[in-house]
């Protein structure tokens, strides 16, 4: 079983849908959790951190529900520029301060 | 400042061969990474180090070595590439003491083995 699981989609959807994508772990001792953004051929790049008292950032939502092992992404009034690979990441927190990551829910915005 | 780069920016390979890969950061960072990535996967971590002169394993370090002689750099070495060491690689670095998601990535290296 993977440590973080995503549906890879794709998730076709229209100029201004709002659309959500779904995580989950296994590793109940995570500790952080992030989502990251990942345009094609390019390096991953932080989109948000999750708290468990959930967050917002502009056309952005995430959710954390810890007894679950659960997190969320919301995003409202969907870009044609959101078009990406969306990565779920968690991190235990331990000495080495490494990632792990989802492998990733494709969005594709169209106009 | 550059950030995260990395040497070369692709490669292909003939299996049996050897190469390293090289990553510099120009930020002072402690925490040095490289992940790879496969198609439909998220990145995995191969090898790390938390300090100059140090490293340690990940999760899929076979076929694999590294070395940190200089906090700066980070290389990462394949002694006998196989196909199966086909992949993007990201290197990453970070420092010690701020948010944990404060990773930064190098653009990535694709390396081919036939």
């Amino acid at each position: 079983r993977k440590e973080v699981e995503q549906d890879p989609g794709p998730f076709n959807v229209p100029e201004g849908a709002t659309v959500a994508f779904n995580c989950t772990y296994s590793n109940s001792a995570s500790q952080s959790f992030f989502w990251y953004r990942q345009d094609c051929r390019k390096e991953p790049k932080l989109l948000m951190s999750v708290y468990s008292s959930g967050n917002e950032d502009g056309r952005f939502t995430a959710q954390l529900n810890r007894a679950s092992q659960y997190i969320s992404l919301l995003i409202r009034d969907s870009k044609l520029s959101d078009s990406a690979t969306y990565l779920c990441v968690v991190t235990d927190d331990t000495g080495r301060r490494a990632l792990t990551f989802g492998s990733g829910t494709r969005l594709q915005v169209q106009p | 400042n550059a950030g995260v780069t990395q040497t070369p920016k692709f490669r292909v390979l003939k299996t049996g061969q050897s190469m390293t890969l090289l990553c510099a950061q120009d930020m002072n960072h402690e925490y040095m990474y490289w992940y790879r990535q496969d198609p439909g996967m998220g990145l995995r971590l191969i090898h790390y180090s938390v300090g100059e002169g140090t490293t340690a394993k990940g999760e899929v370090p076979d076929g694999y070595n590294v070395s940190r002689l200089k906090k700066q750099n980070f290389l990462l070495g394949l002694e006998s590439a196989a196909p199966s060491q086909t992949s993007v690689y990201f290197c990453a670095s970070s420092y010690p003491g701020t948010a944990i998601e404060t990773q930064y990535f190098g653009p990535g290296t694709r390396l081919l083995v036939l």
